[in-house]
């Protein structure tokens, strides 16, 4: 089955700093990648839509200064969260759509746990 | 604007009991309707999806869902529950063209007791 991988599982890092999330389909093209912002004991939150080659489109409260997505590739997306605070410190899961195929679903990502110190 | 409503945070049932989880959506045309489920700390992995056609659906490890335009439901139900089903599930409405957006809804965990 299609696999998406998101590197790096775990991070730590102080605030302040900026840190990037990469999310790759391995065995298939995506144009279109989404992110999401997952909160303990919550629900998933869609951050962004990632388009291969285009901006990203953000929803409606996140900060697109904040949360930068790049989708240079068919098969890489990148979230830099930039100037980290303990705000931030979430768990980021990435998940994508495969080109080509209108069925809806979406393969995720094993997400990225994020702290900020 | 479409939305998800998982009514039980957490729901406790005995293993080898049935299980039936609840979801409602609002959404304007037919949409497309998926359950996920997700291990703690992990991504998640899809059970089922509807999109059209039969209104019974069957999914992986043995769930199936079926959807009810009158009562815009897509209840996800399992016939004997396993130790391993412990987890947290996920109910999403998919947006169809346009990228398909998919909002999920709130979760519910659960629990399985032996």
């Amino acid at each position: 089955g299609a696999v998406v991988s998101q590197h790096p599982s775990w991070v730590i890092c102080k605030s302040g700093t900026s840190v990037k999330i990469e999310c790759r389909s391995l065995d298939f093209q995506a144009t279109t990648m989404f992110w999401y912002r997952q909160f303990p004991k919550q629900s998933l939150m869609l951050m962004a839509t990632s388009n291969e080659g285009s901006k990203a489109t953000y929803e409606q409260g996140v900060e697109k200064d904040k949360f930068l997505i790049n989708h240079a590739s068919l098969t890489l997306s990148t979230l830099t969260v930039t100037s980290a605070h303990p705000e931030d410190s979430s768990f980021y899961i990435c998940s994508a759509q495969e080109a080509g195929l209108n069925t809806g679903e979406l393969f995720f990502g094993e997400g990225s746990r994020l702290t900020v110190l | 604007a479409q939305s998800v409503t998982q009514p039980d945070i957490h729901i406790t049932v005995s293993e080898g009991a049935s299980l039936e989880l609840r979801c409602n959506y609002s959404y304007g045309a037919t949409p497309y309707l998926f359950w996920y489920v997700q291990s703690p700390g992990q991504g998640l992995q899809l059970l089922l999806k509807y999109f059209s056609g039969d209104t019974l659906v069957q999914g992986i490890k043995g769930f199936e869902a079926e959807f009810k335009r009158s009562q815009s439901s897509f209840n996800l139900r399992k016939p004997s529950v396993h130790w391993s089903d412990a987890a947290e599930y996920f109910c999403a409405v998919g947006e169809p063209g346009g990228g398909f957006k998919t909002i999920f809804g709130a979760g519910t965990r659960l629990f399985v007791k032996a």
